[in-house]
């Protein structure tokens, strides 16, 4: 199947600095990412969905310039979350969507801000 | 906007029986999809179903979609302890969440 990774898997950093996570699709290209966050014992909820070469959509509620996307290339999708604080600590994930319907999963990424 | 409940939100399993998980949603979509998480873990795809009436099985466990009661049902038969995880439904391109549904399986 289909892999789509995710860097860094953890990353613990102060309150105010920036964190950068990759999302990579490694054996397709996907024009579309999604991003997604998830607290503890909760579901998903989608953040915002990355187009290749375009700007981000983000969902109601989703701040756009403290979650910073960028879809550069068609297997690469960034997110930075600038100016961290602890209440952004939460499992990202990523997913890549791929044509006949199907999205595949990043690993997810846990940030932990302190 | 899209809704999605699933139920029920905690279902403790016996060993060898046969259970079904209910995924409602509120407005007209072309795909359901199911996923298991394990604790820390990310998604692991399950199934796509793309078409009314569709089925799809895969072991254990069987998934249909009945798009005009817009009703997506996963069922497990003969429950066994490595099925216990959380088991997510989304619906649409965008992947809407159900609240999931923790599954634990009691010998």
């Amino acid at each position: 199947g289909a892999v789509v990774s995710q860097h860094p898997s953890r990353v613990i950093c102060k309150s105010g600095t920036s964190v950068k996570i990759e999302c990579r699709s490694l054996d397709f290209q996907a024009t579309t990412m999604f991003w997604y966050r998830q607290f503890p014992k909760q579901s998903l909820m989608l953040m915002a969905t990355s187009n290749e070469g375009s700007k981000a959509t983000y969902e109601q509620g989703v701040e756009k310039d403290k979650f910073l996307i960028n879809h550069a290339s068609l297997t690469l999708s960034t997110l930075t979350v600038t100016s961290a604080h602890p209440e952004d600590s939460s499992f990202y994930i990523c997913s890549a969507y791929r044509d006949r319907g199907e999205q595949y999963f990043g690993p997810g990424t846990r940030l932990t801000v302190t | 906007e899209l809704k999605v409940e699933q139920n029920p939100l905690f279902l403790s399993m016996q060993e060898g029986k046969n259970y079904t998980i209910y995924c409602n949603y509120s407005t007209t979509s072309d795909r359901l999809y199911w996923y298991r998480q394990d604790p820390g873990k990310s998604l692991e795809s399950l199934f796509v179903l793309l078409s009314n009436g569709a089925v799809k099985q895969e072991g254990r466990l069987m998934a249909s979609l009945d798009t005009k009661a817009r009703l997506s049902t996963l069922h497990i038969t003969a429950a066994v302890h490595d099925l216990s995880a959380t088991y997510f439904c989304a619906v649409d391109a965008k992947l809407v969440f159900g609240a999931g549904t923790i599954l634990r399986v009691k010998s």
